[in-house]
């Protein structure tokens, strides 16, 4: 079947400007992770979401990152007035609702450059 | 907090050699165990997990792991390393407390010599 697929694969942008990251997870899983993962910093855990409770934000890095999960599925994930730090790869995983939900299935990445 | 070493950012073995990437994590309670691999330029692939019950867990492309509580470990072991095994390996963590982000050790990268 189809795994987490993310878009764009690459994205440069220039410093100061907005740009929006996409996840589509595996048809039926209820969660949704993201995650980002740079040279300096290794994979670091961003946000969650399980079905409709609130969101675990406790991994953004500043209120210029934000995210939202719409019916439940597509996931987009917005870095505003980007700086060169968020340059990284940012993963999406996805997890089933049975088995406690702790395996994560993750996408290709979509790979940020802020120049 | 918890948080997950992986021993050597770099491993080198030869073909057909014993693979042995280790792993440990810090915990006050058991933690639910995992080993991911990721191959250059794709995401992440999971190769095993412990949750409960049996400590040794077999994952896929002969690649197995053994909890051990005492020693708070999780090393990842292959009997014969193929070529197609290079690759970067994380060992992470989710203590059962509830949230469900993973904590990624830093991960080792394996390089397989002919």
């Amino acid at each position: 079947g189809a795994g987490v697929s993310q878009s764009p694969s690459n994205k440069v942008t220039e410093k100061g400007k907005d740009v929006e990251l996409r996840c589509d997870p595996i048809s039926g899983h209820t969660a949704l992770y993201w995650y980002r993962q740079s040279l300096g910093q290794g994979l670091e855990f961003l946000i969650y979401f399980q079905g409709n409770s609130a969101p675990d934000k406790s991994g953004l890095p500043s209120d210029r990152f934000s995210a939202e999960r719409t019916g439940g599925s597509v996931s987009t994930l917005t870095i505003q007035r980007t700086q060169q730090e968020d340059s990284a790869v940012y993963l999406c995983a996805s997890s089933p609702p049975s088995g406690g939900g702790y395996e994560q299935y993750f996408g290709p990445g979509t790979r940020l450059t802020v120049t | 907090a918890q948080s997950v070493t992986q021993l050597g950012s770099h491993v080198s073995v030869s073909e057909g050699a014993l693979v042995l990437l280790r792993c440990n994590y810090s915990s006050s309670v058991p933690p639910y165990l995992f080993w991911y691999v990721q191959y250059p330029n794709q995401g992440l692939q999971l190769l095993l997990k412990y949750t409960t019950g049996a400590t040794l867990v077999k994952g896929i492309n002969g690649f197995e792991a053994e909890f051990k509580k005492s020693e708070t470990s999780f090393h990842l072991t292959k009997p014969s390393a193929h070529m197609s095994d290079a690759a970067e390996y994380f060992c992470a963590v989710i203590p059962d407390t509830g949230r469900r982000a993973l904590t990624f050790g830093s991960g080792t990268r394996l390089q397989v010599q002919p």
